[in-house]
Order: C-alpha cells, then structure tokens, then sequence
C-alpha cells in the first residue's frame, strides 16, 4: 500500500540556517511526489511537484527538493530560512497511470526562531 | 485566473444540527474535486472525490456526504452533526486529466459544540 513517512513531527531553525525537511514513501513504483506548505487556519499551497527528469526540483519560495529512487526519499531544502517561512509542510505522493487519490504525509511543523 | 472559494469560512453548529458547506471553482471546467478533513495537529483524510457531476466516491464510511450539482460545485453534508465532526475543512482540486496536482481553496473551520 502507498504510505508517506515524515520522520519529524516539528523542527526548529534559527532565520538563516539552512532546512532540511525529510519524506520517505512507500510505493511499487516510481510515483508522483509533491511538497506543500500550510500557514495556519489557511489552505495547503503547492510548493513544488517531481514528475519525471531532473531528480533535483526548484520550487516557489527558494525551496527545492531532491528525489531519490534507492532511498524512497524526497526531501525538501531551503539554504536559508526567513521567519516568514514558519509553517506545516506536508508530503505527498500520488499514483501515476490514473488513480485520482493523493496521499498525505502527517506534516512536519516548521519553528523559526529569531 | 483559477480560484476556489469556501463558504462559511467559519462555523459553530451544535451537536445533532444539519450541515452544508460549498464549495465553488473558478476558471477551469471539469475538474476533479475533492473534500479532505483535517483533525487538529493531523494531516489530512480525504473524504470525499467527484471527477464529474453527480459522480461521487466516498473514502470514509460515516455520516457526512457529498453531492456535485454543477461542474464547478461540491458540498458536503450532514444531517445530524457529531462531536467528532469538528475540524478543519478542504475542498481541492485537480485538472481534469491531472489528478494528483492539488490545489486547495482557504478551509471552513466547523467547530460542533
């Protein structure tokens, strides 16, 4: 079955440092890998989606991530955080060849402090 | 530009009370649409999905339900509200064709007192 892991529940970044949020999934074949971010009491916005090609994507916000097949892993990084960027993060993966359900990751909350 | 709206965005309903929250898509036609629930400090469950009018697939066995009357329209319902029912409330959607790239609209926060 399809399952999404993100090991940490919140992380806590001085603005500057630089983030690393990490994804695991499970799944039978190469799937669809997104990254969103959550701002609270507000919807999820897209930050940045792996299809195919590059293993390494750039998202909005000066995020990317990097998709990595032999460790079922998409992290997500930011060299430098700003304290705007406090948020949940969630992962997600999703089926390719059809199928319209996506599935989360519990989220990862992100606390920056100054 | 493609939006979606929720409406409330706010609710306090108390227990046993009947429920309607909508949910409108502009600038796309024949999308995929979805209803998710997001219990506090949880991820999300997805509830409800709709590749069409009328056409509804339900993931979660309870008492809500949802019904597509306009390509551009989802609602979810109940007639009687449970406690468990409070949450946070997310109608997505997807381009037709497309169906794992989500994008979600604002939430209705319910809280069932």
């Amino acid at each position: 079955a399809q399952s999404v892991t993100q090991p940490d529940i919140h992380i806590t970044v001085s603005e500057g440092a630089s983030l690393e949020l990490r994804c695991n999934y499970s799944y039978g074949a190469t799937p669809y890998l997104f990254w969103y971010v959550q701002s609270p009491g507000q919807g999820l916005q897209l930050l940045l989606k792996y299809f195919s090609g590059d293993t390494l994507v750039q998202g909005i916000k000066g995020f990317e991530a990097e998709f990595k097949r032999s460790q079922s892993s998409f992290n997500l990084r930011k060299p430098s955080v700003h304290w705007s960027d406090a948020a949940e993060y969630f992962c997600a993966v999703g089926a390719r060849g059809g199928g319209f359900k996506t599935i989360f990751g519990a989220g990862t909350r992100l606390f920056v402090k100054a | 530009s493609q939006t979606i709206h929720q409406w409330p965005a706010t609710l306090v309903q108390p227990v046993g009370s009947p429920l309607s929250l909508e949910c409108t898509v502009e600038g796309t036609s024949n999308p995929n649409l979805y209803w998710y629930r997001q219990a506090a400090g949880r991820g999300l469950q997805l509830l409800f999905y709709s590749v069409g009018i009328g056409q509804i697939s339900s993931e979660v066995p309870q008492n809500l339900s949802a019904s597509r009357p306009q390509d551009r329209q989802f609602i979810l319902s109940s007639k009687k509200l449970l406690l468990s029912d409070s949450g946070f409330y997310l109608c997505a959607r997807s381009p037709s064709g497309r169906a794992n790239e989500q994008y979600f609209g604002p939430g209705t926060r319910l809280t069932v007192t």
